[in-house]
């Protein structure tokens, strides 16, 4: 158990550009979860996949971002036509429930 | 909707004080609850969780306890550590659907020697 891996863990990009991240849960989790965290305040939801079927998606979750789970292992969490405001902290988590594990995080500068 | 109110950081601390950090809830039914930690350029831990109401959490010393009359998971700890030092989330999950974390804001604890 290398437990979950995130990529890249920094990611700076000038306004408008796309980027993608990518989470590898631990092997075994079929539920995995995306969150995003901004300076001072706790993770927020933005999207959950069991399986390769993404079962529910936040508000915060605009057009510009897309997240795919394919045959229900790895995922990506891409962000198109970066605005300022995307510049957080994007967490991924798997998890058999009710306990949810964490990766280290992939922090997006948005210039 | 289900949220997480927590109590304003910062916290700072002499080594071997008693640590105490509100968290309370507002969720229909029965909620889980946890504490988990961050530690400076890590990803998040599970410090504790309580599944049902009278339910004590316990892990590394620190103990929470459910309390569904005052909707209440208040983390404590008898006596810190400089190792203790980091930010603490509270969180709760809704059985069924998603059961995504909905978090509190954190409260960041700096325990000196």
């Amino acid at each position: 158990d290398t437990g979950v891996s995130q990529n890249p863990r920094h990611k700076i990009t000038k306004r408008g550009q796309n980027v993608t991240f990518r989470c590898d849960p631990i092997s075994e989790h079929n539920r995995l979860y995306w969150y995003r965290q901004t300076l001072g305040q706790g993770p927020e939801f933005l999207t959950y996949f069991q399986n390769e079927a993404q079962l529910e998606k936040s508000r915060l979750l605009s057009d510009r971002f897309s997240a795919e789970r394919p045959k229900g292992s790895f995922s990506t969490l891409e962000i198109q036509r970066t605005e300022q405001g995307d510049s957080a902290m994007y967490l991924c988590a798997s998890s058999p429930i009710p306990i949810q594990y964490f990766g280290a995080g992939t922090r997006l500068s948005v210039l | 909707g289900n949220s997480v109110t927590q109590m304003e950081g910062p916290v700072t601390l002499s080594e071997e004080a008693f640590l105490t950090i509100n968290c309370t809830y507002t969720a229909t039914g029965y909620p889980s609850l946890f504490w988990y930690v961050q530690y400076p350029g890590e990803g998040l831990q599970l410090l504790l969780k309580a599944t049902k109401a009278d339910d004590k959490g316990s892990n590394k010393g620190f103990e929470a306890t459910y309390r569904k009359e005052t909707t209440s998971f208040h983390l404590e700890k008898g006596s810190v550590q400089v190792s203790d030092s980091a930010v603490y989330f509270c969180a709760l999950s809704q059985e069924g659907g998603s059961e995504k974390l909905v978090f509190g804001k954190g409260t960041k604890l700096t325990v000196n020697p």
